[in-house]
């Protein structure tokens, strides 16, 4: 069956310093993967996503960038993180069109 | 381009009472329509799906929608609401062809009170 995990859970981080959340599929090849951020109370936003290796594609200008360096790997990273890159982060793959699977989420908080 | 509206970021209940949450959608193509609940600290978990088969789709947890093509809706209800829906509800869509970027609605809290 497929799984996908996401990690770390919760993070900590100071204004300034580096970012990087991964996000790893099992059970399936060249899934198509995801990047949401989620505000409260404004759902749900795409921030990237990606059909293949080394194929992303931007949704929002902001200070995060992402990458996949391998079929089943998704990076989420930032150099220097701002007050704003607070939030929760979620990793989903989507088989075809039918569902999209979501990763237990990264809570993250810049101070 | 799609999009999904929920209407009402709230909605409270009694236990026993029946739930229901709203969604309409706009697909420039024949949609896959779902809904998915969240709790806290947590990624979302499917609870139903439609996907052009019986437009009355039966999920987990006692939960259905109705597929209304004419009023572009996919309403989630629950006959009795207990404490354990609490959570948050998001209704989504991926469309039928193209890029599957699956867009979400903004979601909706459901309270349970007793």
């Amino acid at each position: 069956s497929q799984t996908i995990h996401q990690w770390p859970a919760t993070l900590v981080q100071p204004v300034g310093s580096p970012l990087s959340l991964e996000c790893t599929v099992e059970g399936t090849s060249n899934p198509n993967l995801y990047w949401y951020r989620q505000a409260a109370g404004r759902g749900l936003q795409l921030l990237f996503y990606s059909i293949g290796i080394d194929q992303i594609s931007s949704e929002v200008p902001q200070n995060l960038s992402a990458s996949r360096p391998q079929d089943r790997q998704f990076i989420l990273s930032s150099k220097k993180l701002l007050l704003s890159d607070s939030g929760f982060y979620l990793c989903a793959w989507v088989r075809e069109n039918t569902e999209a699977f979501f990763g237990q989420g990264t809570r993250l908080t810049v101070v | 381009a799609q999009s999904v509206t929920q209407l009402g970021s709230h909605v409270s209940v009694s236990e026993g009472a029946l739930v229901l949450l709203r969604c309409n959608y706009s697909s420039s193509v024949p949609p896959y329509l779902f809904w998915y609940v969240q709790y806290p600290n947590q990624g979302l978990q499917l609870l139903l799906k439609y996907t052009s088969a019986a437009t009355l789709v039966k999920g987990i947890n006692g939960f259905e929608a109705e597929f209304k093509k004419s009023e572009t809706s996919f309403h989630l209800t629950k006959p009795s609401a207990h404490m354990s829906d609490a959570a948050e509800y998001f209704c989504a869509v991926i469309p039928s062809g193209g890029s599957y970027i699956p867009t979400f609605g903004r979601g909706t809290s459901l309270i349970v009170h007793p």
